[in-house]
């Protein structure tokens, strides 16, 4: 089955830095790529997503870039604030409806 | 529009202890499915549904069974609670065409002594 690695498990940078995170995945099959923010004690919320047809999805400080290639994607926060920090997700639809998530990654931005 | 509503928010069980978790949706998603979440890994998805009496397997199905008889509706049954099984568990729906962002709960806060 599909089997989804995400690095870094923590992220700590400054206040006004860039945040990268990357994940890789197993299945060629796999076409449609969202990532998730979860804040303490909430719910996992959709924030960006790309599809197998587009390399690179901007909106606003955050963008994903997809390199089916090498099968792995990366989510690239800009001009970091504080309340960035949460836990960042980052999934893989393998086409038969099974979304398979990352481990997470835990990102504190320091004011 | 509630979206996707999850109860209870907290349950505290015995081992062997059965429960069924809720979940219901009105946004007409024609996909559903259950996760949990455990510290450091994530979510786990352990049964979806592909539509009303249409149900699958995820990555972590044992000791949980699901059903679909509505297409709002998706409880999830805990068969007979175990301590492994405290989590947090995460229902969420989506269209149907696999492509789609899924909706999630808030969850439940599972704790089996």
């Amino acid at each position: 089955g599909e089997n989804v690695e995400q690095h870094p498990s923590t992220l700590s940078v400054q206040e006004g830095d860039s945040a990268v995170i990357k994940c890789t995945y197993s299945d060629s099959a796999s076409n449609y790529f969202p990532w998730y923010k979860q804040e303490l004690g909430k719910r996992p919320q959709l924030i960006i997503d790309i599809r197998s047809n587009v390399g690179e999805k901007k909106d606003q400080r955050i963008a994903v870039t997809l390199n089916k290639t090498a099968k792995h994607f990366s989510l690239h926060i800009t001009e970091t604030q504080p309340e960035d920090s949460a836990v960042y997700f980052c999934a893989v639809n393998t086409g038969g409806f099974k979304t398979i998530f990352g481990a997470g990654t835990r990102l504190f931005v320091k004011a | 529009n509630a979206g996707v509503t999850q109860t209870p928010k907290f349950q505290v069980l015995k081992t062997g202890q059965s429960m069924t978790l809720q979940c219901a949706q009105d946004m007409n998603h024609e996909y559903m499915s259950w996760y949990r979440q455990d510290p450091g890994m994530g979510l786990r998805l352990i049964h979806y549904s592909v539509g009303a009496g249409i149900t699958d397997q995820g990555e972590v199905p044992n000791g949980y069974n699901v059903s679909r008889s509505t297409t709002e509706d998706f409880p999830l049954r805990l068969l007979s609670a175990a301590p492994s099984q405290t989590s947090v568990y995460f229902c969420a729906s989506s269209y149907s065409d696999g492509n789609q962002p899924q909706h999630f709960g808030d969850g439940t806060r599972l704790s089996i002594l």
